[in-house]
């Protein structure tokens, strides 16, 4: 197994410009999520999937959009990049159905630049 | 609702010392309880968890966590620290219901002396 792959590793963007990273997993987890992290604060989850067709906001859903077509793949879109979505963005995957005791399984990472 | 504090935002210990990572949690419903590593510029890598079986949880590379309800506490320690072991530590909580969101804590930077 792959497990969690995100693309692109590294990209700068211009404010206003759009973009698409992307995630996928190839384990059958039902519950995708995105994550941003900032230094001194942590991983705050931007968007998360229970499955495909279905997707819920997280604590910093302002400024990204989700979609979840399938099982395996969970893109998030940046529609008009700004300074402040400067970060490093995760993806996670993992099971449902346990109360919670799955345990997600993280991508490399992608940074990204807003300039 | 669910919280959880990481009391130290950096730790140093010399190496072949005691590491001791400090987390406290508050959760509405009985917790599911993680600590994950990131080491520089890298993603992050699960060390143990806790899902309400046995309260000493043993993970990877030597480090344990002990659950102590009465406390809200999920304490992250290693009896003897390796160079290795320098990385960023983020203790997460799960809840046991509904949509199963981890939040995560700020994280503690964990510094080796060699």
């Amino acid at each position: 197994n792959a497990g969690v792959t995100q693309t692109p590793k590294f990209q700068v963007l211009k404010t206003g410009q759009s973009m698409t990273l992307q995630c996928a997993q190839d384990m059958n987890h039902e519950y995708m999520s995105w994550y941003r992290q900032d230094p001194g604060m942590g991983l705050r989850l931007i968007h998360y999937s229970v499955g495909a067709g279905i997707t819920d906001q997280g604590e910093v859903p302002n400024g990204y959009n989700v979609s979840r077509s399938t099982t395996e793949d969970f893109p998030l879109r940046l529609l008009s990049a700004a300074p402040s979505q400067t970060s490093v963005y995760f993806c996670a995957s993992s099971y449902l159905g346990r109360g919670g005791k799955e345990t997600q399984y993280f991508g490399p990472g992608t940074r990204l630049l807003v300039l | 609702a669910q919280s959880v504090t990481q009391l130290d935002s950096h730790v140093s210990v010399s190496e072949g010392t005691p590491v001791l990572l400090r987390c406290n949690y508050s959760s509405s419903y009985s917790p599911s309880l993680f600590w994950y590593v990131q080491h520089p510029n890298k993603g992050l890598q699960l060390l143990l968890k806790y899902t309400s079986a046995a309260t000493l949880v043993k993970g990877i590379n030597g480090f344990e966590a002990e659950f102590k309800k009465s406390e809200t506490s999920f304490h992250l320690t290693k009896p003897s620290a390796h160079m290795s072991d320098a990385a960023e530590y983020f203790c997460v909580v799960r809840a046991n219901f509904g949509n199963e969101k981890l939040t995560f804590g700020t994280g503690t930077r964990l510094t080796i002396i060699p």
